[in-house]
């Protein structure tokens, strides 16, 4: 079983922020939680990733809470190409058996 | 830096036969993963291979192989195909630093049909 829970889809409209939530409630201390996105059925495309820091890069936010234990993916203004399947794991190596829930389907309204 | 590249991008083959897909990562990168994607089942992670050695292993029967050359190329081959395994194949790469986790960098992938 995936150790991450996402809700199944959600809507945001165009140009507003997207706020996508993850619970990882039985991570360990040592295990990043990272964020892909897939567009298609293309390749899963690399988001963001963090440990316990907030993150930010060009492409969204990473907000992880105090204990961890769940974790928000922002898209700050939302556009159509950012239409996707979301994934949220959890992972400490390159190597670890990484397990993929089924993420949330993002929909971007115009 | 060019990306991942997976050869070929489509294949259909019939029951009972063996395929061959290939995956060059990323260069400097020496860590290749690969997982299958279905409808039904989603992301499944296949293996992992680090210098030519697999590390990791997902729960795959054994007609499911792989191996990494000392270039970090990597191949994965399926033998005796079933309809059940027509899927996206993914291949991804990453650095591997001491320590830390490391970001995977997935291709285009392989879709493979098996009539």
């Amino acid at each position: 079983d995936a150790k991450t829970t996402q809700p199944p889809s959600m809507d945001c409209a165009e140009g507003r922020a997207a706020n996508l939530p993850c619970n990882h409630s039985t991570i360990s201390g040592n295990e990043y939680v990272y964020w892909y996105r897939q567009i298609h059925s293309q390749g899963p495309q690399y988001i963001i990733h963090g440990l316990k820091n907030n993150e930010t890069n060009e492409m969204a936010s990473l907000i992880i809470t105090e204990d961890r234990k769940s974790s928000t993916l922002i898209l700050p203004h939302a556009t159509l190409r950012d239409t996707a399947v979301y994934y949220c794991i959890v992972m400490k190596t390159s190597y670890d058996k990484v397990i993929f829930g089924p993420g949330t389907s993002l929909s971007v309204i115009p | 830096k060019a990306g991942v590249t997976q050869t070929p991008r489509y294949l259909i083959k019939t029951r009972g036969q063996q395929v061959t897909l290939s995956c060059s990562p990323i260069s400097g990168h020496r860590s290749v993963s690969w997982y299958q994607q279905t409808p039904g089942q989603g992301l499944q992670f296949l293996f992992e291979y680090f210098s030519e050695t697999q590390r990791n292993k997902g729960n795959f029967p054994g007609r499911f192989s792989g191996r990494q050359f000392s270039n970090s190329r990597s191949e994965m081959n399926v033998s005796t195909l079933e309809l059940g395994d027509s899927a996206l194949y993914l291949c991804a790469s990453s650095w591997e630093a001491a320590g830390g986790s490391e970001t995977q960098y997935f291709g285009p992938g392989t879709r493979l049909l098996v009539l």
